[in-house]
């Protein structure tokens, strides 16, 4: 059982429709990051959110970090196809046994086609 | 600009057989990390360290050991190689404990143990 839950697993859609990826816990976290990950590589950071309730965007990329710290969304308007790419949230754990311990969600593959 | 570099890119094990991973880091990162990357499974932690001599096990650390005697480096060590552990492994490095800091991903080690 992953410390993260990510949905859906899978995602497909047409170029200019909208997406949300979800991403939820049990634990708290001290902060959460979005990851995208293209084939053959690592994955790359998009954003990290600290604060309960904090929204961020990145041009159409829009991030949320839930009230209680322990879940995030991440929505994407009118997707293109450079977004395809497997989604990846991280939560960071500060506690007295985990500290610094970065755990990663299984992820989302999303697939935008023309 | 070589950030996170992992060595090697590639490998073939048989069953049985020991080898080291590689993780080099040229930013002065004081956390590392070992991932393991599945389908469907998302990357999964298997040890990590929070400064050069220390090293803490994550979620998935049994067969593997780890070693951090230099602050740039991290070695992820299989003693004796099960095909359980074909898998793509991922190097990370941060900054600092700090709750916004990213982390660095290195290109994958593909292992394959047959």
């Amino acid at each position: 059982t992953q410390l993260l839950e990510q949905s859906p697993q899978f995602l497909s859609i047409q170029e200019g429709e909208n997406l949300t990826v979800y991403c939820n816990s049990s634990s708290v976290f001290s902060s959460l990051q979005w990851y995208r990950q293209e084939p053959g590589e690592g994955p790359v950071l998009l954003v990290t959110v600290v604060t309960g309730g904090e929204v961020k965007k990145l041009k159409r990329l829009t991030f949320q970090f839930g009230d209680a710290r322990k879940d995030s969304s991440l929505h994407i308007t009118a997707a293109q196809p450079g977004d395809t790419g497997l989604y990846l949230c991280a939560g960071l754990l500060m506690t007295t046994d985990s500290w610094g311990k970065l755990q990663f969600g299984a992820g989302t593959q999303v697939v935008v086609t023309p | 600009n070589a950030g996170v570099t992992q060595t090697p890119k590639f490998r073939v094990l048989k069953t049985g057989q020991s080898m080291t991973l590689l993780c080099a880091q040229d930013m002065n990162h004081e956390y590392m990390y070992w991932y393991r990357q599945d389908p469907g499974m998302g990357l999964r932690l298997i040890h990590y360290s929070v400064g050069e001599g220390t090293t803490a096990k994550g979620e998935v650390p049994d067969g593997y050991n780890v070693s951090r005697l230099k602050k740039q480096n991290f070695l992820l060590g299989l003693e004796s190689a099960a095909p359980s552990q074909t898998s793509v492994y991922f190097c990370a490095s941060s900054y600092s404990p700090g709750l916004a800091t990213e982390a660095f991903f290195g290109q994958g080690t593909r292992l394959t143990v047959v």
